[in-house]
């Protein structure tokens, strides 16, 4: 089953708009919420993260927005620019405890393309 | 300051070879983890360590090894490559939650390996 998903497996946005990226996930156990961002052949970037506690976190173009009610995140640049065009990654955590110890355990969605035209 | 760094950044190998991936990072980080994403999957945990000689299993961990021998070292080994083992292989290293940190990963390069 897949507990963060994406279900938008591309998006298209003229430059200057904004684009909106989606996540949903399932998991009430998650408190903490990731966006990454990836180029091609480039390992994924750290875009902006928003604690469960809250339910907006800007930073510049970005936006994080969580509503918990809906389980469902959203990722808001604008304006959107050539150079966001990659692939976006969002990623929830929970505590996860194995053997004795614990650490924040991710589950990534599947990720959504992003393609801004100049 | 590198962050995360990975070697190999490819490498082709037949299939029964066997093969290390080495991760190394200057962030002072206690959490290392090795991922693999393939197409449309997004990444999955393989295995990852929460401290200098300790490890454990992620979600698919048959057909991997690993060892964390030095804080700042995480390798990743392929003991009898087969064809389903054909990904890109990342790295990733975070503080410890229970320190008061965040649960942000870095994240390397990746590793592009072809097992034919």
């Amino acid at each position: 089953d897949q507990q963060v998903k994406q279900n938008s497996p591309s998006l298209s946005v003229q430059e200057g708009r904004i684009s909106i990226l989606n996540c949903d996930y399932t998991n009430s156990m998650f408190d903490y919420f990731l966006w990454y961002k990836k180029y091609p052949a480039e390992g994924p970037t750290f875009l902006i993260s928003i604690s469960s506690i809250k339910d907006k976190n800007e930073d510049g173009r970005f936006t994080v927005f969580l509503n918990k009610s809906a389980k469902h995140l959203s990722l808001h640049i604008v304006p959107s620019q050539p150079g966001d065009s990659a692939v976006y990654f969002c990623a929830a955590s929970e505590v996860s405890w194995r053997g004795g110890t614990s650490y924040g355990k991710l589950t990534f969605g599947q990720g959504t393309i992003l393609t801004v035209h100049p | 300051n590198a962050g995360v760094t990975q070697t190999p950044k490819f490498r082709v190998l037949k299939t029964g070879q066997s093969m290390t991936l080495l991760c190394a990072q200057d962030m002072n980080h206690e959490y290392m983890y090795w991922y693999r994403q393939d197409p449309g999957m997004g990444l999955r945990l393989i295995h990852y360590s929460v401290g200098e000689g300790t490890t454990a299993k992620g979600e698919v961990p048959d057909g991997y090894n690993v060892s964390r021998l030095k804080k700042q070292n995480f390798l990743l080994g392929l003991e009898s490559a087969a064809p389903s083992q054909t990904s890109v292989y990342f790295c990733a290293s975070s503080y410890s939650r229970l320190a008061g940190k965040s649960d942000t990963q870095y994240f390397g390069p990746g590793t592009r390996l072809t097992v034919l």
